[in-house]
């Protein structure tokens, strides 16, 4: 089973408006981390934001904010007021922990976002 | 403060030809990961390095790929012979330490990447 899923391939927003990627995760760990990477076409993958499993309030950073429903195990992100420059392919990913500390992050698939004037 | 450095940038083999790629990590960081992305997905990580242990390398096919870090700073990745499957853009990543006591939320740093094409 894949522990990351982004079932969206591609969203289309207007400029300014705010738009959600979607991100469900599998894991059996109590302790864990998600994160939100942007890589825009230039290649580098850029850190956005990142939500721990006990963290009980939502991870915000910016106009980035992560919706997270941890009994639903969904770790949206939300891009407030989008501008030209989101458009990108972005990647939700997770850590889960270990007794031996943490494991790689593990990506989904992608979601390409394409923001229009 | 440099960011993680990866050598070269672009790089077209032909077929069953060798490649090396180089990665230097952000300073102080113990970890090093490289990934292989293929065109339209996510990065999946072909080996983890704790200083010069590799600690994950359960992913990487290791009949043609090999990697190494011997001083525990800088990571080559080697292909040999190149495939055409191989072709891929290869990350290199660093953090702190993942090992016991870790933070869930140690970020992990990306590389520019390199582009391998093979013919």
């Amino acid at each position: 089973a894949q522990k990351i899923t982004q079932t969206q391939p591609g969203m289309f927003v207007q400029e300014k408006e705010a738009v959600t990627l979607d991100c469900t995760y599998d894991t059996s760990d109590q302790s864990y981390g998600l994160f939100w990477y942007k890589q825009p076409s230039s290649g580098e993958m850029i850190f956005l934001i990142y939500q721990g499993s006990y963290d009980e309030q939502n991870a915000t950073e910016g106009r980035y904010s992560l919706n997270f429903q941890k009994a639903r195990k969904s770790a949206n992100l939300v891009i407030s007021a989008s501008q030209l420059g989101d458009s990108a392919m972005y990647f939700c990913a997770m850590r889960e922990g270990s007794p031996s500390g943490y494991s790689t992050l593990t990506f989904g698939k992608g979601t390409m976002l394409l923001v229009s004037p | 403060e440099a960011g993680v450095v990866q050598s070269p940038r672009y790089k077209i083999i032909e077929k069953k030809q060798p490649v090396a790629f180089w990665c230097n990590p952000i300073s102080g960081h113990n970890t090093l990961y490289w990934y292989r992305q293929n065109l339209g997905q996510g990065p999946e990580l072909l080996i983890r390095y704790e200083n010069e242990e590799a600690v994950d390398d359960s992913q990487l096919p290791k009949d043609r790929f090999s990697a190494e870090r011997l001083k525990g700073v800088d990571s080559t990745l080697k292909i040999q012979p190149a495939e055409l499957g191989d072709s891929a853009v290869y990350l290199c990543a660093s953090s702190l330490s993942l090992a016991g006591g870790a933070l869930a939320s140690a970020e992990q740093f990306f590389g520019p990447g390199t582009r391998l094409t093979v013919l």
